[in-house]
């Protein structure tokens, strides 16, 4: 089995209900942020992204919520699915260096109930 | 994703021995990047290469080193295994534009 995530934080949701899962990042310059989420025995995939322009952005059952303000993001699942199970990462640009580096969180680990 | 394919998917070596893992993407992105993955730790970067002639040390580089080959191949080496590089190992590839990471499957290395 996935050894990844054994000591991550965990979200447990009734399948049907709406999930939030939140990020707090260091750089106040950070001016991009991606979530991603990764499913036992795969790489993590992209989800969603956001500018430091931007308070909210929707994609399919996904809202991400940006607080720059406490430097804080929150990714919002609606209607959870069992194929919803993952971990989820948020990501963001180094302090230093070029923006094509990402600094990952830790990560929490979602999962839905039956 | 199936665009960026790593090999092997799991390896168990032996301590002092030289391994190579092998990335390979049909994105057409010009960079590419190693990370390996550690219960409670994150993604953590190894080294990573915005075009061929390009290679660049991560926050992790000791104990490793890259190979460039080409536009679609990047291949990471532990020139003398260590059990704490035991990790589960990813390759990322990157357009130069949004800055999103596309991942493969992953290698699972064990070092015994």
């Amino acid at each position: 089995g996935e050894s990844v995530g054994l000591h991550l934080p965990t979200l447990s949701v009734q399948e049907g209900d709406n999930s939030i899962i939140n990020c707090a990042y260091s750089n106040s310059a950070s001016d991009y942020f991606i979530w991603y989420k990764q499913e036992s025995g795969k790489g993590p995939q992209f989800i969603i992204d956001i500018r430091s322009n931007m308070d909210k952005r929707q994609g399919q059952r996904v809202t991400v919520l940006l607080n720059k303000t406490v430097k804080h993001l929150s990714l919002q699942i609606a209607a959870t699915q069992p194929g919803d199970s993952a971990v989820y990462f948020c990501a963001e640009p180094p302090s230093t260096g070029t923006a094509s580096k990402l600094t990952f969180g830790t990560g929490t680990r979602l999962q839905v109930t039956l | 994703d199936a665009d960026v394919t790593q090999t092997p998917r799991n390896r168990i070596t032996k301590t002092g021995k030289r391994i190579m893992l092998e990335c390979s993407q049909t994105k057409g992105h010009d960079r590419m990047y190693w990370y390996r993955q550690d219960p409670g730790l994150g993604l953590r970067l190894i080294y990573y290469s915005f075009d061929v002639k390009d290679i660049n040390k991560g926050e992790i580089s000791d104990g490793y080193s890259v190979s460039r080959q080409a536009q679609a191949k990047f291949s990471l080496s532990l020139e003398s295994a260590i059990p704490n590089q035991t990790a589960l190992y990813f390759c990322a590839t990157s357009d130069g534009g949004r800055n999103i990471q596309y991942f493969g499957a992953g290698t699972r290395l064990s070092v015994l």
